[in-house]
């Protein structure tokens, strides 16, 4: 089936460590999205990509890196540098082809806490 | 700077009655779109609405799109229990080589009630 897998569910971070959370999508879509929901919040957009090797900062990228090696893949590091990166984070992707850009589908979320 | 504000932010509603949510956008988009959301849980895509005038209608929910207001509702008929969730109305931000992005309202978090 496709769809989009986030991993792991549930990330525990200690103060100043790097954290690394995976996106992969088997939907063949172009463009892929990571946000950020704080409780009772809205969606931010923290990083997109839309094509191999290349991805633009969102709203909220400060803290944040990401990497796009392969069209299926888009993880994304939590940095030291984020001073409060507990959120539940969620994974996105779309096609990019004219009509075929319908909707966005989303993984199911990694909830990352700080200890 | 694409903005898009959801009223109300919180709705109780007891079961059996019809309310309406609230989505206004600032700039010209060509799409809105409607999640639902468990606590939780991921996002849960209801409706893409396309163009000025479209409605869609999926069991007790009932989404329109007025582009020329920039205005979305998403109507509730005769609620029931299960409708208890947060709604997101997101619409599509359209800049010159960009990709497409999706902004986010903060959510109506609906409660129904017995």
């Amino acid at each position: 089936d496709g769809g989009i897998t986030q991993s792991p569910k549930y990330l525990f971070r200690k103060e100043g460590q790097n954290v690394t959370l995976s996106c992969e999508q088997n939907l063949n879509h172009d463009a892929m999205y990571w946000y950020r929901q704080d409780p009772g919040q809205g969606l931010r957009l923290i990083y997109y990509s839309q094509i191999v090797n290349d991805f633009q900062k969102g709203d909220i990228a400060e803290g944040y890196s990401v990497s796009r090696e392969k069209k299926e893949s888009f993880p994304l590091t939590v940095t030291s540098a984020q001073k409060n990166p507990t959120a539940f984070y969620l994974c996105a992707s779309t096609s990019l082809s004219g009509a075929l850009w319908t909707e966005a589908f989303f993984g199911q979320g990694t909830r990352l806490t700080v200890v | 700077e694409l903005k898009v504000e959801q009223n109300p932010l919180f709705l109780s509603m007891q079961e059996g009655k019809n309310y309406t949510i609230y989505c206004n956008y600032s700039t010209t988009s060509d799409r809105l779109y409607w999640y639902r959301q468990d606590p939780g849980k991921s996002l849960e895509s209801l409706f893409v609405l396309l163009s000025n005038g479209a409605v869609k209608q999926e069991g007790r929910l009932m989404a329109s799109l007025d582009t020329k207001a920039r205005l979305s509702t998403l109507h509730i008929t005769a609620a029931v229990h299960d409708l208890s969730a947060t709604y997101f109305c997101a619409v599509r931000l359209i800049s010159s080589g960009s990709a497409r992005q999706l902004t986010f309202g903060s959510g109506t978090q609906l409660t129904v009630l017995p």
